[in-house]
């Protein structure tokens, strides 16, 4: 069955320390993953998406298909990064297979 | 100012009672989507319409409707049918092509339906 995991429903770490938020997925094809991350107050946007190999924001992640992950990281988290994060997946159909999202907390 | 608009943003309703968000969009995008966030379950896809006049069922269709008569609109229309209304429901779209668009979705700010 097709399905994004994001264990961890809340994540809360010091300003200045790492950061890394979870994603694992179970998929038949060839995946196409993304993070989106919804700020308070803000709509659901897309922060970045695994086939751009991109760093946004100091985010950065990497598909590991031998792990079927999709870790979302960065080295030092900062105030403005709190938020909900969510993993998501592509299928062919272009239907996002969606995690359950972790709030992250980032402590001053 | 491109992008999607959901309306209301806040809506009460009693129970026994229709009601229907709306959804535009001016991005010219092909498909629409209308998602149910709840906490601590994520987003759960209601219907999705990917041309006009054509719409499927997603994982949570039952005591929902929709529409898709124009490309800019996607209206919602919860029925007395559905169990648990109260929920914050999000609009999106995107385009349909391979590559670097795809996955990629254009969220409303979300509508917040609270059933009395």
């Amino acid at each position: 069955a097709q399905r994004v995991t994001q264990p961890e429903k809340l994540l809360s770490v010091f300003k200045g320390a790492p950061v890394e938020l979870k994603c694992n997925y179970s998929y038949s094809g060839s995946p196409e993953l993304f993070w989106y991350v919804q700020y308070s107050r803000q709509r659901l946007q897309l922060l970045l998406r695994h086939i751009s190999r991109e760093s946004i924001k100091g985010f950065t992640a990497d598909l590991n298909k031998g792990e079927t992950s999709f870790h979302l990281k960065k080295p030092f988290a900062q105030e403005e990064d709190s938020a909900m994060y969510y993993c998501a997946l592509s299928d062919s159909n272009y239907q996002l297979i969606w995690g359950a999202g972790t709030k992250l907390i980032i402590k001053p | 100012d491109g992008g999607i608009t959901q309306s209301p943003k806040y809506l009460f309703r009693k129970e026994g009672q229709n009601v229907t968000l709306s959804c535009e969009q001016n991005l010219n995008h092909d498909a629409m989507y209308w998602y149910r966030q709840d906490p601590g379950q994520g987003l759960r896809l209601i219907y999705y319409s990917q041309i006009v006049n054509d719409f499927q069922k997603g994982d949570i269709a039952e005591g929902y409707s929709v529409s898709r008569e124009k490309k800019e609109s996607f209206p919602l229309t919860v029925t007395s049918a559905q169990k648990n209304p109260t929920a914050f429901y999000l609009c999106a779209s995107s385009i349909l092509r391979g590559g670097v668009g795809r996955g990629e979705l254009f969220f409303g700010e979300g509508s917040r339906l609270t059933v009395l």
